[in-house]
């Protein structure tokens, strides 16, 4: 069965620090999101991403995040200057419409 | 933004009986409803939805009942299996597809 797929499954970074989370999605969806979950609290949407375009994006995501498509495979999420509340599981999802989106198995990003 | 509200953080049933999770909303602007369940260190893994034209959906052991005067929803999943212990997240979205998450149900399902 496709599946949306996250590397790596836990990174570890320096305050200040850029990372890079890397997702690749089910392979005919057109629709790709990053979503987090700060411990002990709700899943929370930072960006939707259609047509080589944001569509939408939460206050989450400010100007230390950026997503990218950079070939047709990979969607990229990078924050750019990591600051300690950043750390949290991030989730992939990829949806084929405006239906039902599947969930990669998530980043663990640990900022100290 | 309690938008999606899930008031029970968890819920403990025996095996076979029926776990009914509960799901409120307050945006009448939502259209689509979706239940994800989800294990530790894993991703959310969808499971049932229902579009705000019905009022029930069923897939096997699961239905999902929606009542849109009320602005609730519930999962029903019936027999319950000790496989079923889980959170289950109710996420919604409104005309697109930015999906909004209640805080999530414990199940624990007990043999």
């Amino acid at each position: 069965e496709p599946e949306v797929t996250q590397t790596p499954s836990h990174q570890v970074t320096q305050m200040g620090q850029e990372v890079i989370l890397r997702c690749v999605p089910i392979s005919n969806h057109l629709y790709f999101y990053w979503y987090r979950q700060i411990l002990g609290q709700k899943v929370e949407f930072l960006v939707s991403f259609y047509n080589n375009e944001i569509s939408e994006k939460s206050e989450i995501f400010d100007d230390q995040f950026s997503v990218e498509r950079p070939d047709g495979s990979n969607f990229t999420l990078k924050i750019r200057s990591t600051k300690l509340e950043d750390s949290a599981m991030y989730f992939c999802a990829s949806s084929e419409g405006t239906d039902e989106a599947f969930f990669g198995q998530g980043t663990r990003l640990t900022v100290v | 933004d309690q938008q999606v509200k899930q008031n029970s953080p968890s819920l403990s049933v025996q095996e076979g009986r029926i776990s009914i999770l509960n799901c409120d909303y307050t945006n009448s602007m939502f259209d689509y409803f979706l239940w994800y369940k989800k294990y530790p260190a894993e991703g959310p893994t969808f499971l049932i939805s229902i579009s705000s034209i019905k009022d029930k959906n069923e897939d096997g052991r699961f239905t999902v009942f929606l009542n849109k005067s009320a602005k609730h929803l519930s999962l029903h999943i019936v027999p319950s299996q000790p496989g079923d212990s889980a959170v289950y997240f109710c996420a919604a979205s409104a005309g697109g597809n930015k999906l909004v998450f209640g805080a999530g149900t414990i199940l624990r399902v007990k043999s």
